[in-house]
């Protein structure tokens, strides 16, 4: 089993539309939980820190949940500038494991 | 958050030879992290690398292919050597950024031919 393992993907979704990843992962010892962003040719971008008692920021959201070991985003109204790859991060004790990336194009 | 400066961006090199990678973040850092994205993959932790201290390595990744220096708590380099088709990666340095997670550098895209 993967440590952090996220929805295959890919997504092709219309602009305006609400897309959730999810993505889970083996550790229960991790200690914080991260959203990056990977355009393509590009080096991974912060997008959000994920909190327990989840995290909202303008049109995206993050949830924890540290008892069934799960992570999600919700990207709501999707704009052509959200296609990119979003990495699920995990970090354990100073350790950042990656998940694999959900790749998300949002047409016009 | 950090910035972190890295060099060269991209290089095509000749299998056999060697490659060292630069990174320079503006600010004092205690360990920075080296890590490998093969094509179409996503990252994987190469080594940790602490200034005054040897690096540690993750499985699967050794010393004598990827020496690291960390002579300062600015900078490190990362040496891909003897290299082979199968290093062609992009090649990423990192530091932790507080409540902002980690930045990375832009990334060395490297091609073996």
């Amino acid at each position: 089993r993967k440590e952090v393992e996220q929805d295959p993907g890919p997504f092709n979704v219309p602009e305006g539309a609400t897309v959730a990843f999810n993505c889970t992962y083996s550790n229960s010892a991790s200690q914080s939980f991260f959203w990056y962003r990977q355009d393509c040719r590009k080096e991974p971008k912060l997008l959000m820190s994920v909190y327990s008692s989840g995290n909202e920021d303008g049109r995206f959201t993050a949830q924890l949940n540290r008892a069934s070991q799960y992570i999600s985003l919700l990207i709501r109204d999707s704009k052509l500038s959200d296609s990119a790859t979003y990495l699920c991060v995990v970090d354990g004790r100073r350790q950042l494991t990656f998940g694999s990336g959900t790749q998300l194009t949002v047409l016009p | 958050s950090a910035v972190i400066s890295q060099k060269p961006s991209r290089d095509i090199c000749q299998r056999g030879t060697s490659l060292t990678i630069q990174c320079q973040v503006d600010s004092q850092v205690t360990m920075m992290f080296w890590y490998r994205q093969q094509p179409g993959q996503s990252l994987t932790l190469i080594a940790t690398a602490n200034q005054g201290s040897e690096a540690t390595y993750e499985s699967g990744f050794v010393i004598d292919k990827f020496p690291i220096s960390r002579p300062n708590l600015t900078f490190s380099t990362l040496t891909v050597s003897n290299m082979s088709p199968e290093d062609s990666s992009i090649y990423l340095c990192s530091v932790e950024a507080g409540t902002y997670g980690y930045t990375f550098g832009s990334g060395t895209r490297l091609t073996v031919v």
